[in-house]
């Protein structure tokens, strides 16, 4: 079974600084991974998406992340962050099972807050 | 605009009550998907439906039952065996395969068992 795991819990960053939010999988075979960004009480807004090809993604917002199959990882980054950046953000890995997609797996969430 | 609708917002419930939530796309997407928010727990997979009249449990299914009777409607019903339904719900749609399956979300149901 496929999972994800978000070593941090929170990180806090000074407004204007670089981000870099960790994330690292399980799964099998080549994974479908994801990005997603939650505000307070609000559904998810997805930042950016892996499935082949180049390993460095872009995204929305400024963010990019870097798929590296060797470490089993997907870490989110941004040269600089702004205050509208605190929020929850979600890594998760996705399979097609070759009869539709399945259901994503979500790591459990880095809480990103903001220093003036 | 197309989306995903979750209704209602908030929805309170009596213990040993069943209690439905909505949720609608006009997306034109074959797959929805239901799950579960809890603090620190990220999300969990309730049930999804890859196509009409078709649907299959996810990691933490017992306690829901959810239909798939056309392809823009996926309601969950939490029913009184889920021991603690008290969470914030959210709904998801998909195209079926590889490229598409990214997955949009609805604004979410809070649901709050009294």
């Amino acid at each position: 079974a496929q999972s994800v795991t978000q070593p941090d819990i929170h990180i806090t960053v000074s407004e204007g600084a670089s981000l870099e939010l960790r994330c690292n999988y399980s799964y099998g075979a080549t994974p479908y991974l994801f990005w997603y960004v939650q505000s307070p009480g609000q559904g998810l807004q997805l930042l950016l998406k892996y499935f082949s090809g180049d390993t460095l993604v872009q995204g929305i917002k400024g963010f990019e992340a870097e798929f590296k199959r060797s470490q089993s990882s997907f870490n989110l980054r941004k040269p600089s962050v702004h205050w509208s950046d605190a929020a929850e953000y979600f890594c998760a890995v996705g399979a097609d099972s070759g009869g539709g997609a399945d259901g994503l797996t979500f790591g459990k969430g880095t809480h990103l807050i903001i220093q003036p | 605009d197309g989306g995903i609708t979750q209704s209602p917002k908030y929805l309170f419930r009596k213990e040993g009550q069943n209690v439905t939530l909505s949720c609608e796309q006009n997306l034109n997407h074959d797959a929805m998907y239901w799950y579960r928010q809890d603090p620190g727990q990220g999300l969990r997979l309730i049930y999804y439906s890859q196509i009409v009249n078709d649907f299959q449990k996810g990691d933490i299914a017992e306690g829901y039952s959810v239909s798939r009777e056309k392809k823009e409607s996926f309601p969950l019903t939490v029913t009184s065996a889920q021991k603690n339904p008290t969470a914030f719900y959210l709904c998801a749609s998909s195209g079926r395969h590889g490229q598409n399956n990214e997955q949009f979300f609805g604004p979410g149901t809070r649901l709050t068992v009294l």
